[in-house]
């Protein structure tokens, strides 16, 4: 079984620039979700999607803006890039049932925006 | 608004003792709690999950119990080894808004003294 992967693993993007972050499902899961971690918080959640669709959203402006496609995978795209966007980005995967479903986490991509 | 909480951002125990590491919620919508395990430079690692209608769910070293009347959950790791120090997140979802969005508390770090 094949587990959540992410690429790139580190990023150095100047402030204005446009990002793209990968990742792959762990096989299996037709949900993904996206979550930004700072340094010494917890995770937030930024959005998911299922079925090709965003599923959910949190507290993050338009210029943060995902896909997934037919085969699950999924990009976070973030455009007009702000010093505060470092951080670790998270992408997690899920079986979609019930709702109270379990997510299993990637290794991260780590942005620094200078 | 922090709807997750871990009011202890350190925690040191010795080797063969036992670990108790606390979260706290306020949203009474929370129906499905996990804990997670995170080295730097890794992404989260599901530990153990717990749904409200049970009290206690046990995985090998691992025990999770919830108080839904005092929201109040904790994970006990016991005995504690060394490879169980890194940083603990508990989470929480529910139906609250569309997707199954993790709500995370800031984490505890525990240390386990050989």
């Amino acid at each position: 079984e094949t587990g959540v992967t992410q690429s790139p693993t580190h990023l150095i993007k100047t402030r204005g620039q446009q990002v793209t972050l990968r990742c792959s499902s762990q096989s299996g899961h037709n949900t993904v979700s996206w979550y930004q971690q700072a340094l010494g918080q917890g995770p937030q959640f930024i959005f998911q999607y299922y079925r090709e669709e965003e599923n959910g959203r949190g507290n993050f402006p338009p210029r943060f803006s995902g896909l997934q496609f037919p085969n699950y995978s999924s990009e976070l795209n973030v455009n007009a890039l702000e010093l505060d966007d470092s951080a670790l980005y998270l992408c997690a995967s899920s079986l979609w049932t019930s709702g109270s479903d379990t997510q299993y986490f990637g290794p991260g991509t780590r942005l620094t925006v200078l | 608004d922090q709807q997750v909480k871990q009011n202890s951002p350190s925690l040191s125990v010795q080797e063969g003792r036992i670990s108790i590491l606390n979260c706290d919620y306020t949203n009474s919508m929370f129906d499905y709690f996990l804990w997670y395990k995170k080295y730097p430079a890794e992404g989260p690692t599901f530990l153990i999950s717990i749904s409200s209608i049970k009290d206690k769910n046990e995985d090998g070293r691992f025990t999770v119990f919830l108080n839904k009347s005092a929201k109040h959950l904790s994970l006990h790791i016991v005995p504690s080894q060394p490879g169980d120090s890194a940083v603990y997140f508990c989470a929480a979802s529910g139906q609250i808004n569309a997707g199954n969005m993790l709500t995370f508390g800031g984490g505890t770090r525990l240390m386990v003294k050989p």
